[in-house]
């Protein structure tokens, strides 16, 4: 079935260190894999999406790498900072009837915390 | 730009009551999309809105519904509630075509009792 599950639920670093936060998905369909951190109390805020059909995009201290093979998608963040410490959540676009419209599938979620 | 808003940001009901949760989408979105977020989890998709009518819907019950206005702002309702309705109610919204480029509000939290 249509999927997007999170390998590790908690994720404890020290400031500074680099962090990997993991996403399985299971739907080929999808054109667009995103990657939302939520802080307590806010809505999902977007750090970087990367399309289908390529394997890895950086933004600012971050990095997405999407392997179709193993249907596997990670968020590394550089230099992790306090203010990183949050919910990160992986999600898919699912395609219907060959359109995007933005139907996101959520994972479950992904609790960092930075200690200084 | 005020970006996405939700009114209210918290709100009690009872069993069986129902409720009105809305959202103004950030400045030049169209889209307007509603997600349920249990607690410890991650959000699940309810439906889209675009040209005021409903375009996708996810897993839910009839008894939630929704209407999108000229304006392009929304209102998800939930009729007959159930306390396995409470949540964070979250408002997406984006502009056709820029599907990933989804700005979420702060969410609604209800309590249902």
């Amino acid at each position: 079935g249509e999927s997007v599950g999170l390998h590790l639920p908690t994720l404890s670093v020290q400031e500074g260190d680099n962090s990997i936060i993991n996403c399985a998905y299971s739907n080929s369909a999808s054109d667009y894999f995103i990657w939302y951190k939520q802080e307590s109390g806010k809505g999902p805020q977007f750090i970087i999406d990367i399309r289908s059909n390529m394997d890895k995009r950086q933004g600012q201290r971050v990095t997405v790498l999407l392997n179709k093979t193993v249907k596997h998608l990670s968020l590394q963040i550089a230099a992790t900072q306090p203010g990183d410490s949050a919910v990160y959540f992986c999600a898919e676009n699912i395609r219907a009837g060959g359109t995007s419209y933005g139907k996101l599938t959520f994972g479950q979620g992904t609790i960092l915390t930075v200690h200084p | 730009d005020a970006g996405v808003t939700q009114s209210p940001t918290h709100l009690i009901k009872t069993r069986g009551q129902q409720v009105t949760l809305r959202c103004s989408p950030k400045s030049g979105h169209d889209t307007v999309s509603w997600y349920q977020q249990a607690l410890g989890q991650g959000p699940q998709f309810i439906f889209q809105y675009y040209e005021e009518e409903e375009r996708q819907r996810g897993n839910f019950p009839d008894r939630f519904s929704g209407h999108q206005f000229p304006n392009y702002s929304s209102e998800l309702n939930v009729n007959a509630l159930l306390l396995g309705d409470s949540a964070l109610y979250l408002c997406a919204s984006s502009a056709q075509g820029r599907v990933t480029e989804a700005f979420f509000g702060q969410g609604t939290r209800l309590t249902v009792v």
